[in-house]
């Protein structure tokens, strides 16, 4: 069964960093690309990040390029996104999705439950 | 910010169809997926590849695309598909996945 799992979400000011997990499991983690999406509270959902299969592509929305940081890590199934100079446009819920296939274009497939992000002082 | 347009709400006793208006450079380009977000939950996969049901997603849904449009029709409604959906396409001028600004659809 495929299972993404994020965590680190937390409170954090403005200015500050945080930086988010992804557990991976129930499928073969370096033959899929991983991307993050967001959810400000009782709005829409946001693309973040995607990150291929092999680790070497790597896109991020302008809304966050310059300040987060997206990576994986093989050997540990792991997915982590670092949040830098968060401001409280940052605020929302991250969701940890795994992709089709090992392409970073190939489409959402599997979301995660996703973890809460606020941001205030 | 959201490229591709829905309206901000459906409804329908028993069917109805969303619309998902784009570009050249999105939708007229790229395949288009389509999620259901029930209240509370993360978004689940309804469509892939404009009109593919993945397993265990019913034949009442079913996903389009024509030229920079798309449209997931759902018929026979049943009060448990009343939630959030969205559409999805990787835009090649922005090198990023662009999301509709999403659909309420209420049961009647």
């Amino acid at each position: 069964e495929v299972q993404v799992v994020e965590s680190g979400g937390d409170l954090v000011q403005p200015g500050g960093s945080l930086r988010l997990s992804c557990e991976a499991s129930g499928f073969t983690f370096k033959n899929y690309a991983m991307s993050w999406v967001r959810q400000a509270p009782g709005k829409g959902l946001e693309w973040v990040s995607s990150i291929s299969g092999s680790g070497d592509v790597i896109y991020y929305a302008d809304s966050v390029k310059g300040r987060f940081t997206v990576s994986r890590d093989t050997s540990n199934n792991a997915l982590s996104l670092q949040m830098n100079s968060l401001t409280v446009d940052d605020a929302a819920v991250y969701f940890c999705v795994k992709m089709f296939t090992a392409d970073w274009y190939a489409g959402f497939d599997y979301w995660g439950q996703g973890t809460l992000v606020t941001v205030s002082s | 910010q959201s490229v591709l347009t829905q309206p901000p709400s459906a409804s329908g006793g028993q069917r109805t169809t969303i619309s998902c208006s784009g570009s050249s450079s999105n939708i007229g380009n790229n395949y288009v997926y389509w999620y259901q977000q029930l209240p509370g939950a993360a978004p689940t996969l309804l469509i892939y590849k404009n009109n593919q049901r993945p397993s265990g997603v019913p034949d009442r849904f079913s996903g389009s695309k024509s030229g920079t449009s798309a449209s997931l029709a759902i018929s026979g409604l049943r009060s448990e598909d009343e939630a959030d959906y969205y559409c999805a396409a990787w835009d090649d001028s922005l090198s990023g996945y662009v999301f509709g600004t999403g659909t309420k659809v209420t049961v009647l």
